[in-house]
């Protein structure tokens, strides 16, 4: 069965520092996501991604996230200066054409900033 | 703006038994989809079980149903006989736009 996958597992960084994350959707899927989830709270919409650009950020998505498509398959988020408050899991997810599609998830990245 | 809420924290129930997890949301749109999502102690966020709202039968998969009441707004999960295995936080969540909009979770514990 098809999958998300996403990598790293666990990246730790230093604050201030440049972190990109990755995600490689499922392969006929057409609507990319990044959710966050701080540790004991609920997830978070940050960002959709639908024909090489974003159709819909939340406030969580400021000038210091970006996404990218850099290829046929890849999907990334970029942290550009990292935050302590940054540290969270981060979901990749996707969907196929229909607004009746579900969105499938990947495993998710734990990232911790120092 | 829509909000998901999920009033119990945490949940407890014997193995083999049932247990009904509470959602409620409110909306104003009339066509849209509502989720539940099982998070193991791993955190990877797994699709159990999705209602379209335009649909009157609640949806069942194996030991999981709903009960989807459109008018309250009121979208619960029933977990028949129970397993260990089911053990996880329990995300309740609606589209919205483009976005999925999540409660609070809900903590199951299964004990023997």
């Amino acid at each position: 069965e098809p999958e998300v996958t996403q990598t790293p597992s666990h990246q730790v960084t230093q604050m201030g520092q440049e972190v990109i994350l990755r995600c490689v959707p499922i392969s006929n899927h057409l609507y990319f996501y990044w959710y966050r989830q701080i540790l004991g709270q609920k997830v978070e919409f940050l960002v959709s991604f639908y024909n090489n650009e974003i159709s819909e950020k939340s406030e969580i998505f400021d000038d210091q996230f970006s996404v990218e498509r850099p290829d046929g398959s890849n999907f990334t988020l970029k942290i550009r200066s990292t935050k302590l408050e940054d540290s969270a899991m981060y979901f990749c997810a996707s969907r196929g054409v229909g607004i009746q599609e579900t969105q499938y998830f990947g495993p998710g990245t734990r990232l911790l900033v120092l | 703006a829509q909000t998901v809420t999920q009033s119990q924290p945490e949940m407890s129930v014997q193995e083999a038994e049932t247990v009904t997890l509470s959602c409620t949301y409110d909306t104003s749109e009339s066509d849209y989809y509502l989720f539940w999502y099982k998070q193991p102690p791993s955190r990877q966020m797994i699709l159990v079980i999705r209602q379209e709202a335009y649909k009157q039968q609640n949806a069942t998969e194996n030991r999981f149903s709903v009960n989807f009441q459109k008018a309250a707004k009121s979208f619960s999960l029933k977990i028949s006989d129970s397993q260990l295995g089911d053990a996880a936080m329990y995300f309740c969540a609606q589209n919205s736009g483009y976005a999925l909009n999540f409660g609070k979770g809900t903590s199951l514990l299964v004990t023997p």
